[in-house]
């Protein structure tokens, strides 16, 4: 089983809001990873966890807020976004051999 | 970062046609290369790693040119299914250790035509 799971699918929120995505995954795998992705355009990493650890974190606004709550688990935690922030967020897990699987993603839209 | 390039197309061929992408990477250090399939509004998924001694799977070969930096992937007898955009992903190191990325090519926009 190869399968990443993410909540919401798909969410709008406005400035003012806070939210969190989730994303789980039973692989096993010890390191996981945010992305975002505009349109047409290729996945950018925003944080990587290794052993529940931030190990990266890749310039991101600090409206942006992971959390690693154990080896299953990832959240991204949302306040004050602007509408720039939207995109798809996608969730990735890296196996052994370094290939990463990714949940389907959350589409966001900030009003 | 270094960075992964490849055509971005797109890429117009009848059903049936064999297709070749290219994609080269500027990172030495890159240890792990992959060929994700994205399509439109959904999650890159895996299509195949890359291995030095080249490797097949059904109608997809990739091959690896470390010396030259440069990888490839053939898909033969092409279906209507298989439009879609591919991705060549390089995995490397971070400095200062502790920690591995993906970096992905912008991505070629395959479509084949009936």
């Amino acid at each position: 089983d190869t399968e990443v799971t993410q909540t919401p699918k798909h969410l709008v929120m406005g400035m003012t809001n806070k939210k969190s995505l989730k994303c789980e995954q039973h692989m096993g795998h010890r390191a996981m990873y945010w992305y975002k992705q505009k349109a047409k355009k290729p996945p950018e990493l925003m944080f990587v966890y290794s052993y529940e650890k931030l190990s990266i974190n890749e310039s991101v606004p600090s409206r942006f807020s992971p959390e690693c709550p154990n080896s299953s688990l990832l959240n991204l935690h949302l306040h004050a976004l602007q509408p720039e922030d939207s995109a798809l967020y996608l969730c990735a897990s890296r196996g052994q051999t370094y290939e990463q699987y990714f949940g389907p993603g959350t589409r966001l839209t900030v009003t | 970062r270094k960075e992964v390039e490849q055509d971005p197309g797109p890429f117009n061929v009848p059903e049936g046609a064999t297709v070749a992408f290219n994609c080269t990477y500027s990172n030495s250090a890159s240890q792990s290369f992959f060929w994700y399939r994205q399509d439109c509004r959904k999650e890159p998924k895996l299509l195949m790693s890359v291995y030095s001694s080249g490797n097949e799977d059904g109608r997809f070969t990739a091959q690896l040119n470390r010396a030259s930096q440069y990888i490839s992937l053939l898909i033969r007898d092409s279906k209507l299914s298989d439009s879609a955009t591919y991705l060549c992903v390089v995995n490397s190191p971070y400095s200062g250790g502790g920690a591995d990325g993906l970096t992905f090519g912008k991505g070629t926009h395959l479509i084949i035509q009936p």
